[in-house]
């Protein structure tokens, strides 16, 4: 989607290797939301941010995920270390007031 | 009770067909209403919100809201094979004017 941006599109890694996934929306949003998303769970939150900062973090699964937003055009998720558990697609989406735009995500893959 | 509930399907309808897609909340859940299509391997797409009692229409889709009974549904006129997707339902928290709380989704399969 034209509104958000999502790098990389696939990765693959290693179990215990460092993993950073990137969302550039474009414009026009106050809400930034990260997604885990498995034919398991469906789709979880994991942390959301106002205006760049963090509100709610419960969703995280555990200390190994981090999360940031140092401007309004940028936020990274960071996996460390991996796990193959962690392997789901990962969206990140903004709130337009009228429903979410969703990046195309990032299908992450733990070996 | 789920907060937002969904049956998995999969439901297949003929093409031509009207195609129905219903979703139950829970109390926790606000008026606020949407309905996305998931293409496998591709990101939620927003089709349709809806905030009152009663229809919306747009182009081929139907957005039904019935408060009283605690249920949206979503009909899609004249079936197409493209219109084959998961269906996700999702509603806003009655404290809460950005989050959603997610359905788990119906496949739905359009048979030509």
């Amino acid at each position: 989607d034209a509104g958000v941006i999502q790098s990389p599109r696939h990765e693959v890694t290693e179990m215990g290797q460092e993993v950073t996934l990137r969302c550039k929306p474009i414009s026009g949003h106050d809400y930034l939301f990260w997604y885990r998303q498995t034919m398991m769970r469906g789709l979880e939150l994991l942390i959301y941010f106002n205006n760049n900062v963090p509100i709610d973090d419960s969703g995280m699964p555990e200390d190994r995920f981090s999360a940031k937003m140092p401007n309004a055009s940028f936020s990274t998720l960071k996996i460390q270390p991996s796990e193959p558990r962690d392997s789901a697609v990962y969206f990140c989406a903004i709130d337009r007031g009228d429903g979410y735009t969703f990046g195309s995500g990032t299908r992450l893959t733990v070996v | 009770q789920k907060e937002v509930e969904q049956n998995s399907g999969p439901l297949s309808v003929p093409e031509g067909a009207i195609a129905s897609l219903n979703c139950t909340y829970s109390d926790r859940v606000s008026q606020s209403f949407f309905w996305y299509r998931q293409y496998s391997g591709k990101s939620p797409e927003l089709i349709m919100s809806i905030y009152s009692n009663g229809d919306k229409e747009d182009g081929r889709f139907t957005a039904q809201l019935n408060k009283a009974s605690q249920y949206v549904s979503l009909l899609i006129r004249d079936s197409q094979p493209s219109d084959s997707a998961t269906y996700l339902c999702a509603g806003r928290p009655r404290d809460s004017n950005y989050q959603l709380i997610w359905g788990a989704g119906t496949k739905l399969i359009i048979k030509p």
